[in-house]
């Protein structure tokens, strides 16, 4: 069956950048949207954006705009997000979930910022 | 962006009563291909969100049918007909129908 399996937890100090990985199988990676969403520490989903595999193309929400970059490597059928300069309020497990009706989600990975 | 609008925020229910958690959204979900974009996930402790209910009112295949969404245009419902414990978590709502993709502020459910 479909499954996600995402790179583990990162620690970084501000202003640095971290790169998550998205593994997919047991689906045609080509044929649904990669979606990130994030949550910090005790609160919420926020989403963050998705990339088209097939074309590329990405949509990003608008807070993020600038500091992250979304890629896709079809020949192994993997997910990347880069989040650059990165803040203590980045702090968070980031997922990776299957687009369509967001059935599959990936394990999560925590990137912690901390001086 | 959409606004998505959770009440209550927490919830304690007996096991074997009914639950139920409201989402209203700022705009309409319905879409022009007559689906309505409003998903329900369950995330239990310490795990990444399931989906429970597509499409407002579409139960996702193995989600137990004590779970049922309902609703349309911008009010929808989530109930549990029977809470058991393993019930027990932060209960979302979803739009999909516009970016970015918005969350309510989820709901906590505990047994009493």
């Amino acid at each position: 069956q479909a499954q996600l399996v995402q790179s583990g937890a990162e620690v970084k100090k501000p202003g640095a950048s971290v790169k998550v990985s998205c593994k997919t199988s047991g689906y045609t990676f080509t044929d649904y949207h990669t979606h990130w969403v994030r949550q910090a520490p005790g609160q919420g989903l926020e989403w963050m954006g998705w990339i088209n595999p097939k074309t590329g193309n990405t949509n990003f929400a608008q807070k993020f705009q600038g500091r992250v970059t979304m890629t896709t490597e079809v020949s192994k059928s993997t997910a990347y997000l880069e989040l650059r300069s990165l803040r203590f309020d980045d702090t968070a497990v980031y997922y990776c979930a299957r687009g369509g009706a967001y059935k599959v989600w990936g394990q999560g990975t925590l990137v912690t910022v901390s001086s | 962006d959409i606004v998505m609008t959770q009440t209550p925020l927490s919830l304690s229910v007996t096991p074997g009563q009914p639950a139920s958690i409201s989402c209203k959204s700022s705009q309409s979900l319905l879409y022009s291909d007559g689906k309505t974009y409003l998903y329900w996930f369950l995330q239990k402790p310490g795990q990444s969100p399931q989906l429970l209910i597509k499409e407002a009112s579409n139960r996702f295949s193995g989600v137990p049918d004590r779970f049922s969404g309902s609703g349309s245009g911008t009010d929808f419902t989530l109930t549990i007909s029977r809470l058991e414990a393993e019930d027990v978590g932060i209960y979302y709502c979803m739009q999909s129908i516009q970016v970015p993709i918005t969350f309510g502020q989820g709901t906590r459910l505990e047994i009493k």
